[in-house]
Formats: C-alpha cells, structure tokens, sequence
C-alpha cells in the first residue's frame, strides 16, 4: 500500500531562517510525490513533484525537495522563510497509472508558522 | 484564466436533507476529482471523471454519496440523508490530461464547507 507520513504537524520558524518539512513515503512502486501548499480559504496549490527524473526537484517560491530512496524520504526545504510561507503544507504520493487512476493520497498535513 | 470553482462555498444543513455540491473545472479539462478533507487532516480520495465516464468510485463512503459529470465538464456530488459524520471540507480538482497523459497535475478549487447539524 501507499501512504506518506508527515513528521511534524507543526513547524515554526523565523523570518529569514531555513525551513524544513519532513516526510517519508511507502510505496511498492517507483513513487511519484508531491508537495501542495493550502493557505487559509484557498485552494490546494502545487509546489512541486518528482516522477523519477531528478532527484533534487525545484518548485515554486523558492522551495525544493530532494528524493531519497534510501531513506524513503522527500523532505521540502527553503532557505529563508518568508511571512507569506505560513500556511498547511501537504506531501503527497500518486497511486501508479497500472490502476488507470490518478488518486493522491495525502499526508495529515504540516502547519507552517513564521515568525518576525 | 479562471480556476477550478465551487459551490456552495458554505453549506450548513440539518441531519437527513439531501445535500447537492458543484464542481465548474478549468475550460478544457479532461479529468476531475472529488476529495474530502476532514478537520485536521489531508484530503482523501472520493471519486473521478474521465469527460462523463466516472472512472473510479472506490472512495465513496457508502451509497448515499453518488456523483456525476453530464456533459463532461460541470460535475454535481450529491449526498442523501446526511448525517453529521459528512461534516466536511469536499474539494474538486481537474487535470488537462488523463493520468498518464503527461499534464495530468490536478488544479484544486477552494472547496465546499458543509457541515450537518
């Protein structure tokens, strides 16, 4: 079965200090993950995905997020938080095409806050 | 150009009403989704479309949820006799391609609050 897990549900950084977002995949197949940034009364937005082309993927807003098959991880980074950064973000894992389907299956979510 | 959009954005009912939610795609999009989003956690898989054809309903809870997409583009998820445990955030989502098609990243729109009192 596929599942993502979120380490942290909460996060908390100041303003121009790195951030880090764990999370750490199961899949019996060759994943393609996801992370999607929620900000209040808004829609699910893409920050990037990685679908077994470079390990280290860029997003946007300065994100990125480097997949390790060793470590079943996909952690995201950024390396200076901004006040607009604070929001719910998302890992995300694609069931593969063999079922014909494209179900996301979502972590429980991390609460970024930033602090001035 | 304009997003995914739903409606209601708010939806308050009482136990056992019959309860519609809609879904407008971006223009031109082939797929769409159905999610709900429970307090404090991500949102789980419904239901999708491929145009009109309803390709995968393994996440409906149970037969009260039915979904469906007429003509291929505006999709309605309607739930009979609800019940308080439906309280929920059901987001819709659309994809330009079919999975597999290359550009099948789901766009989300903001989302239908309902809750069942």
């Amino acid at each position: 079965a596929q599942s993502v897990t979120q380490l942290d549900s909460h996060v908390s950084v100041s303003e121009g200090t790195p951030v880090l977002l764990r999370c750490n995949y199961s899949s019996s197949y060759s994943p393609s993950l996801f992370w999607y940034v929620q900000h209040p009364n808004k829609g699910l937005q893409l920050l990037l995905k990685y679908t077994s082309a470079a390990t280290l993927v860029k997003g946007i807003n300065g994100f990125e997020a480097e997949f390790k098959k060793s470590e079943t991880s996909f952690h995201l980074t950024k390396p200076s938080a901004h006040m607009s950064d604070a929001a719910e973000y998302f890992c995300v894992v694609r069931l593969p095409y063999g079922g014909a389907t494209n179900k996301l299956i979502f972590g429980t979510g991390t609460l970024l806050a930033v602090q001035p | 150009g304009a997003g995914v959009s739903q409606s209601p954005r708010y939806k308050v009912t009482k136990r056992g009403q019959d309860v519609a939610l809609r879904c407008d795609p971006i223009s031109g999009h082939v797929s769409l989704y159905w999610y709900r989003q429970a307090l404090g956690q991500g949102p789980e898989f419904l239901t999708y479309f491929n145009y009109e054809a309803q390709q995968d309903k393994s996440g409906l809870p149970n037969d009260r949820f039915s979904a469906e997409r007429p003509e291929g583009s505006i999709s309605t998820l309607t739930i009979q006799r609800t019940e308080q445990r439906d309280s929920a955030m059901y987001r819709c989502a659309s994809s330009l391609a079919w999975p597999g098609g290359g550009r099948d990243e789901q766009f989300f729109g903001p989302g239908t609050r309902l809750t069942v009192l």
